[in-house]
């Protein structure tokens, strides 16, 4: 069963507004958040994390959201441009390894 | 600061081969992880290596295995190949032991026919 869930595939959003991704976990247990950003042919590249004992952190346009009692999380980019189309990813960080296990990613299309 | 790199880029080999993948940490990092990720799906947990020995396994059979060098680099080799390892082959290096926040390399493309 999916630990990790990102229930909509794609979103497309207009240059300018707000995006908001959606990622919901299962285990209660979980406590360190992580948002990845995907271009094709290119490894995921890290963009805000958030630890349960918060729950909203901010790095210039990027903003999580932590709900623990929902378990759920998003992430908010105001405002949204061309360049950040890509695949989002959100995971969690568990285990002793702190191993990351990844939800099945959304594609953002950002139109100009 | 010199970030996560891997080699090949990309791989073509036959049902029944082996093969060796190579990642080169980031500088500073002593913490290599390993991801699978198939195609429309998100990287998969395979094994990390710190200090130069396993440190944790996702649900991979044995046929995957690693190594960890004392600069820090690491190497993923898999044993008869199957066409379901076809995949996108992920190099992560994180901080130490125990570090939340992993950094990811561009990936090795391999394709088993």
């Amino acid at each position: 069963d999916q630990q990790v869930k990102q229930n909509s595939p794609s979103l497309s959003v207009q240059e300018g507004r707000i995006s908001i991704l959606n990622c919901d976990y299962t285990n209660s247990m979980f406590d360190y958040f992580l948002w990845y950003k995907k271009y094709p042919a290119e490894g995921p590249t890290f963009l805000i994390s958030i630890s349960s004992i918060k729950d909203k952190n901010e790095d210039g346009r990027f903003t999580v959201f932590l709900n623990k009692s929902a378990k759920h999380l998003s992430l908010h980019i105001v405002p949204s441009q061309p360049g950040d189309s890509a695949v989002y990813f959100c995971a969690v960080a568990s285990g002793s390894a702190r191993q990351l296990t990844f939800g099945s990613g959304t594609q953002l299309t950002v139109l100009p | 600061e010199t970030g996560v790199t891997q080699s090949p880029t990309h791989l073509i080999k036959t049902r029944g081969q082996q093969v060796t993948l190579r990642c080169s940490s980031q500088s500073g990092h002593n913490t290599v992880s390993w991801y699978q990720q198939a195609l429309g799906q998100g990287p998969q947990f395979i094994f990390q290596y710190y200090r130069e020995e396993e440190n944790g396994r996702g649900n991979f059979p044995p046929r995957f295995s690693g190594l960890q060098f004392p600069n820090y680099s690491s190497e993923l080799n898999v044993n008869a190949l199957e066409l379901d390892d076809s995949a996108l082959y992920l190099c992560a290096s994180s901080g130490g032991w125990g570090a939340d926040t992993q950094y990811f390399g561009p990936g090795t493309r391999l394709t088993v026919l």
